[in-house]
């Protein structure tokens, strides 16, 4: 079972609102991710949890706050979002983050954001 | 810095014929690459990898040949069907760090 599950699918906030997205895997994956990705470009990384500490934080404004409740959940607050952070956004996981060689990553099918 | 590069960002191929995708990198770290298909709206999907130690593996209807002294990677589908039309990615990474770097995309259309 290969699966990463995001909630919700699709999300529409305003700029003041406080809202945010789930991620859960059960595939025992010790590192957790959240990626942005805009129409035909590739994946953008924001945010990498190995072992449930943040371990990569790729200089992503701080209106978006990672949280890593437990090693199978991954949450991301938004709050104060501008409308050009509209896009679809990627948990994902793989097996261990120190050994990348021969883990993929998987992603769940995405929670597209729209601000308004 | 583009370390991983998909140089044509679209290719159309008949059905049943074949559709290589091709892909570049420029760090001699990266040890384990990946392809993955994408529609619209949807996450990522895992499709094939492959380890440094190895220059092909295959799995049903997709093959990755990788060249390392070229920092080039291809990804062969044959036959191509209707259904493969999506845009891929690929994707590598370094046992010495835990990020997935990736390319710009190639958007596959199979024309039936």
């Amino acid at each position: 079972d290969t699966e990463v599950t995001q909630t919700p699918k699709h999300l529409v906030m305003g700029m003041t609102n406080k809202k945010s997205l789930k991620c859960e895997q059960h595939m025992g994956h010790r590192a957790m991710y959240w990626y942005k990705q805009k129409a035909k470009k590739p994946p953008e990384l924001m945010f990498v949890y190995s072992y449930e500490k943040l371990s990569i934080n790729e200089s992503v404004p701080s209106r978006f706050s990672p949280e890593c409740p437990n090693s199978s959940l991954l949450n991301l607050h938004l709050h104060a979002l501008q409308p050009e952070d509209s896009a679809l956004y990627l948990c994902a996981s793989s097996q261990g983050a120190y050994r990348a060689a021969g883990n993929t990553i998987y992603f769940g099918e995405g929670s597209w954001l729209t601000v308004v | 810095d583009q370390q991983v590069k998909q140089n044509s960002p679209s290719l159309s191929v008949q059905e049943g014929r074949i559709s290589i995708l091709n892909c570049d990198y420029t760090n001699s770290m990266f040890d384990y690459f990946l392809w993955y298909k994408k529609y619209p709206a949807e996450g990522p999907t895992f499709l094939i990898s492959i380890s440094s130690i190895k220059d092909k593996n295959e799995d049903g209807r997709f093959t990755v040949f990788l060249n390392k002294s070229a920092k080039h990677l291809s990804l062969h589908i044959v036959p191509s069907q209707p259904g493969d039309s999506a845009v891929y990615f690929c994707a590598a990474s370094a046992s010495t760090g835990n990020q997935f770097y990736f390319g710009t995309g190639t958007s596959l259309t199979v024309i039936p």
